[in-house]
């Protein structure tokens, strides 16, 4: 069974507007989560992360937010661009994880239309 | 420039062909792995590596075979092929203990017929 889900396959947003991507989990151990954004034919690359120590993160444009009691975390971004259009990727793992092992949910494909 | 390389990017073969997919990370980088992506199901762990002669198993690890002889090249061995591994390959790398920063490669297709 899945631990990590990301129940939206896609979504599509109107640029200028708030894109925001769900994510949940079910391990109780994860305490690290992070986001990657992914383009056709590249490999992932990491966007933002948060630690259960806090319930929010920033970086720009982008804002993820973690409710632990919910086993719920989200990407907010905002305003949405064009270049935004990719596949987002949710990833979970326990920060004493000497392995770095990450577990990542199913996808979300972003597209934002101009 | 830091990158993760690997070849081939494509790759058509037929069930029972033994094939291998190299990765090779110019970081130095400690921790290298590999990734299988399939429509749904996200990226799954097939073998990851902490260090020179280092390898364990991920989520996936069933038909593959890996090796850490040198620390920049983490190759992936399918030895005999089967089409349930049609998938898209990804290699990763990091320092040690730095999971925000796994550094992807390209993606390898692979279609087994």
């Amino acid at each position: 069974d899945q631990q990590v889900k990301q129940n939206s396959p896609s979504l599509s947003v109107q640029e200028g507007r708030i894109s925001i991507l769900n994510c949940d989990y079910t391990n109780s151990m994860f305490d690290y989560f992070l986001w990657y954004k992914k383009y056709p034919a590249e490999g992932p690359t990491f966007l933002i992360s948060i630690s259960s120590i806090k319930d929010k993160n920033e970086d720009g444009r982008f804002t993820v937010f973690l409710n632990k009691s919910a086993k719920h975390l989200s990407l907010h971004i905002v305003p949405s661009q064009p270049g935004d259009s990719a596949v987002y990727f949710c990833a979970a793992t326990a920060e004493n994880n000497a392995g770095n092992m990450l577990t990542f949910g199913g996808g979300t494909r972003l597209m934002v239309k101009p | 420039e830091a990158q993760v390389t690997q070849n081939p990017r494509y790759l058509i073969t037929v069930t029972g062909k033994k094939l291998t997919v190299t990765c090779s990370q110019n970081m130095n980088h400690e921790y290298m792995s590999w990734y299988r992506q399939d429509p749904g199901l996200g990226l799954r762990q097939i073998y990851y590596s902490m260090n020179v002669e280092v390898t364990d198993k991920g989520d996936v690890p069933e038909g593959y075979k890996v090796s850490r002889k040198e620390k920049r090249n983490f190759p992936l061995i399918l030895e005999s092929p089967s089409p349930n591994q049609t998938s898209l390959y990804f290699c990763a790398s990091s320092l040690l203990g730095r999971t925000d920063t796994q550094y992807f490669g390209p993606g390898t297709r692979l279609t087994v017929l």
